[in-house]
């Protein structure tokens, strides 16, 4: 089974601007998780989605917003960025059911 | 104070020695999660635990519901186990998950 799969990999924008990100979850997983990380804050829930719905969101300004298709691919999009907003942002698939996650490689981005 | 704590915050051990990572939280949860994260970014999920204990190769996780705690050892250590170790913890009814802050490891050879 191919894994969970991220593009692009690598993004540079500049403040401002927005940026889309995709995940491609692991066949047959329906729930897909959005995360960011920073040196300074860590790891950070962005939001989940669950059957095309937004199921569980974490505590990030209105700028930060996400959707799932019905194959249970999903985008991550940030409007307006900030240069605080360059990190890694990693997104994970699971079942649903079990929450055990799978990671993707991520999506470094960069905001200058 | 965080939700979630781990200790130590870097470690550093020779080839072959036994390690242990500390992981306490301080709400209610479903269940916990050990990660590991190389450099370069990509995360693998090592186990997930609800009660007792898991062993998978040379790593073992405990959890204590009770004394809300939760250890990950890795046994005979090895250069290549040299990454960030996080734990995560899923708040009941899994709508919310919080992140340790992770653990440095390097394995010395």
């Amino acid at each position: 089974k191919a894994g969970v799969t991220q593009t692009p990999r690598y993004l540079i924008k500049t403040r401002g601007q927005q940026v889309t990100l995709s995940c491609s979850p692991i066949s047959g997983h329906r729930s897909v998780s959005w995360y960011q990380q920073t040196p300074g804050q860590g790891l950070q829930f962005l939001f989940e989605y669950f059957s095309e719905t937004q199921r569980n969101k974490g505590n990030f300004p209105g700028r930060f917003s996400g959707r799932q298709f019905s194959n249970s691919r999903s985008e991550m999009n940030v409007s307006t960025l900030e240069l605080g907003d360059s990190a890694l942002y990693l997104c994970a698939s699971s079942l649903g059911a079990a929450p055990e996650q799978f990671f993707g490689p991520g999506t470094r981005l960069t905001v200058l | 104070k965080n939700e979630v704590e781990q200790s130590p915050q870097n470690l550093t051990a020779q080839e072959g020695e036994f390690i242990t990572i500390n992981c306490s939280y301080s709400v209610g949860i479903s269940a916990l999660h050990w990660l590991q994260q190389h450099p370069g970014g990509g995360i693998v999920s090592l186990f997930m635990l609800s009660s007792g204990k898991k062993k998978h190769g040379r790593l073992i996780a405990t959890i204590n519901i009770q004394e809300k705690h939760s250890s990950l050892h890795i046994t005979a250590s090895h250069p290549r186990d040299s990454a960030v170790y996080i734990c995560a913890v899923y708040k009941t009814s899994y709508d919310k998950v919080i992140f340790g802050p992770g653990t440095s490891l390097s394995v010395i050879p």
